[in-house]
């Protein structure tokens, strides 16, 4: 069975810095993306970045990169040079083979303070 | 545009009675989702459907119903057996040609008193 691991409920970082937000997964299908998504307080699912297992790359989209560890089974997802803008809600979330649904984690708050 | 619509953004229904969410996309997508999310917390599935008149349950089906009568559309019926219908129900799209998109819509904030 899929499991997505988010072990950090809340996190800070100042404007401007980086920040590292924890996911591990655990599955036996060789083939799997991986999904990050943020929340603002409006509610609405905004996607933010994927990594398909077989990507030799790490997945990166403008100031959002994904650090894929496959071994480790580690896919965290790093924002630079943060913004006010990006407090909000960030979800980790997996799909294995074909179009199944999306299994999420809890989720971290990020709070990004000026 | 195309795109995924719920309605309506905020929905109050007394305890005992059922309510349908609405869930309409215009984007060709063979899949379709319901999940439910509760404060706090993360998304947890409650029904999928990969083709038309076919659909699955998910981890939490129970007081939940649903139909795909047509691709476009996946409404979602929380009943009265639903035990805390109170959430927040967010509606998801995805193509069998793009599994590495999975498009969200607005989500419809539910409260039952």
């Amino acid at each position: 069975a899929q499991k997505i691991t988010q072990t950090q409920p809340g996190m800070f970082v100042q404007e401007k810095e980086a920040v590292t937000l924890d996911c591990t997964y655990d599955t036996s299908d060789p083939s799997y993306g991986l999904f990050w998504y943020k929340q603002p307080s409006s509610g609405e699912m905004i996607f933010l970045i994927y990594q398909g297992s077989y990507d030799q790359q790490n997945a990166t989209e403008g100031r959002y990169s994904l650090n894929f560890q496959k071994a480790r089974k580690s896919a965290n997802l790093v924002i630079s040079a943060s913004q006010l803008g990006d407090s909000a809600m960030y979800f980790c979330a997996m799909r294995e083979t074909g179009n199944t649904p999306l299994v999420f984690g809890k989720g971290t708050r990020l709070s990004v303070i000026a | 545009d195309g795109g995924i619509t719920q309605s309506p953004k905020y929905l109050f229904r007394k305890e005992g009675q059922n309510v349908t969410l609405s869930c309409e996309q215009n984007l060709n997508h063979d899949a379709m989702y319901w999940y439910r999310q509760d404060p706090g917390q993360g998304l947890r599935l409650i029904y999928y459907s990969q083709i038309v008149n076919d659909f699955q349950k998910g981890d939490i089906a129970e007081g939940y119903s649903v139909s795909r009568e047509k691709k476009e559309s996946f409404p979602l019926t929380v009943t009265s057996a639903q035990k805390n219908p109170t959430a927040f129900y967010l509606c998801a799209s995805s193509s069998r040609e793009s599994p590495y998109e999975q498009y969200f819509g607005p989500g419809t904030r539910l409260t039952v008193t």
